[in-house]
């Protein structure tokens, strides 16, 4: 049922930076509406990453940052580190009848 | 520090009714936000259930709409879910979570730890 949609998985090496995009369209992301971003680690569940496109919680390292364009967003890790390999996923509002929270298909990100 | 805490059976017989219950300590839930519950299929992505707010107004989501109730307890600082006539697909982590407002939307933070809950016969 998910309307923005994540590639299945991204790989870097240590220190290397990877990009996750989250494509929606114009009744979520291309309406305006803010994307999130969530890191959920094998077993537990999704930490809260990004907010409102590119803001930080406390305690989330300067090393991820998030991004919006259109009808796509983007979520970067700079210095990719063996803790970074997890689950990511997108979250946006959806104005259309396929209801108001929507998720993206998700992304498993492996450190080589 | 808001911290939320998902209980239930683990286990619901097809047709029957899922019913769950999330405790919310380090903030009173008569005080304000909404209040949701996200599930997660084993191996796959998030989707959004519904929200309740403290006065008790819901939303939910229509593809699960016909089949869901999210009420709210305030004495008790809890909120709860239900979910009727389940079915294998049902089977999922279910998470309760507070949506937080943002200009352009709500993201969900925090989350609880997750219960599983398995529909077999």
């Amino acid at each position: 049922q998910s309307v923005l949609t994540q590639p299945p998985s991204v790989s870097g090496a240590p220190g290397q930076r990877v990009t996750i995009s989250c494509t929606g369209s114009s009744s979520n992301i291309g309406a305006g509406y803010d994307v999130h971003w969530y890191q959920q680690l094998p077993g537990t569940a999704p930490k809260l990453l990004i907010y409102g496109n590119s803001n930080r919680p406390s305690g989330v390292p300067d090393r991820f940052s998030g991004s919006k364009s259109g009808t796509s967003a983007s979520l970067a890790i700079t210095g990719l580190q063996a803790e970074d390999e997890a689950d990511y996923y997108c979250q946006s509002y959806d104005s259309s009848l396929s209801g108001y929270y929507v998720f993206g298909t998700g992304t498993k990100v492996t450190v080589l | 520090q808001v911290q939320l805490q998902e209980s239930g059976p683990g286990l619901v017989k097809p047709s029957e009714t899922l019913s769950l219950t999330c405790a919310v300590s380090g903030y009173s839930i008569s005080s304000g936000y909404y209040w949701g519950w996200i599930r997660q299929p084993p191996g796959k992505g998030l989707e959004w259930i519904g929200s309740i707010y403290h006065s008790g107004s819901t939303y939910y989501n229509p593809s699960l709409k016909s089949r869901v109730t999210i009420s709210v307890d305030t004495s008790k600082n809890q909120f709860s879910l239900k979910l009727s006539s389940v079915t294998a697909a049902d089977t999922a982590v279910y998470y309760c979570a507070r949506p937080v407002a943002g200009t352009r939307g709500n993201w969900f933070d925090p989350w609880g730890q997750g219960t599983l809950v398995t529909v077999s016969s």
